[in-house]
């Protein structure tokens, strides 16, 4: 099945810091998500994106299909950024709302 | 996109019991799909439930362990059977209501089995 990574899995940044999550795909997709989960668990979704570019204030996100990867960028970090970010995609051949999910960039942003 | 409702957000409960955690989505939707996390692990799909008849279920779970009802287009109950301690997750749903939006997640269900 289709593979999904995830870097750095973890990372801590200054406040007001910027960074670059990188979510690598091993074969053609059909659906590309950014997820933000907060401490409680909740699961929020940042970016639908299969090919192209995004923003949404701070946040913006890349997905290159071609060369199956997508990043997603997060500039002035704020703390209440901290969490878990989760790329996931849905392949071609498998089935509807069978999400992969990678196994998420941990960041911390620190006061 | 939708907007998913979920409840409980969170239980501790006794092993042997079982949980019912039900999903309200604010517009029809054909399929809800029911996820798994595991402590400080990724999520992992449950099944598929569409209306109207019986639930798909992934490699690995079973409909007596999760049952699962699906009565109408909105709504949607995972139920979690004869909990153990390893049962002790959280469990979300999710639906897809646009071409454009991807999928949404409830605010999940965190289970922690005693």
């Amino acid at each position: 099945g289709i593979q999904v990574e995830q870097s750095p899995p973890d990372l801590i940044l200054q406040e007001g810091a910027n960074s670059t999550l990188r979510c690598n795909f091993s074969d053609s997709v059909n659906n590309l998500q950014w997820f933000h989960q907060n401490p409680w668990g909740q699961l929020i979704n940042l970016f639908y994106i299969p090919s192209g570019t995004k923003q949404n204030g701070r946040l913006s996100a890349t997905t290159v299909a071609t060369e199956r990867y997508s990043l997603l960028y997060i500039s002035s970090s704020q703390t209440t950024d901290s969490g878990v970010y989760f790329c996931a995609v849905e392949d071609y051949g498998g089935s509807q709302g069978n999400l992969i999910f990678g196994k998420g960039t941990k960041l911390s942003v620190k006061p | 996109s939708a907007v998913i409702s979920q409840k409980p957000s969170r239980d501790i409960c006794q092993r042997g019991t079982s949980l019912t955690i039900q999903c309200q989505v604010d517009s029809q939707v054909t399929m809800m799909f029911w996820y798994r996390q595991q402590p400080g692990q990724s999520l992992t799909l449950i099944a598929t439930a569409n209306q109207g008849s019986e639930a798909t279920y992934e490699s690995g779970f079973v409909i007596d362990k999760f049952p699962i009802s699906r009565p109408n287009l909105t709504f949607s109950t995972l139920t979690v059977s004869n909990m153990s301690p390893e049962d002790s997750s959280i469990y979300l749903c999710s639906a897809r209501t646009g071409t454009n939006y991807g999928y949404t997640f409830g605010s999940g269900t965190r289970l922690t089995v005693v």
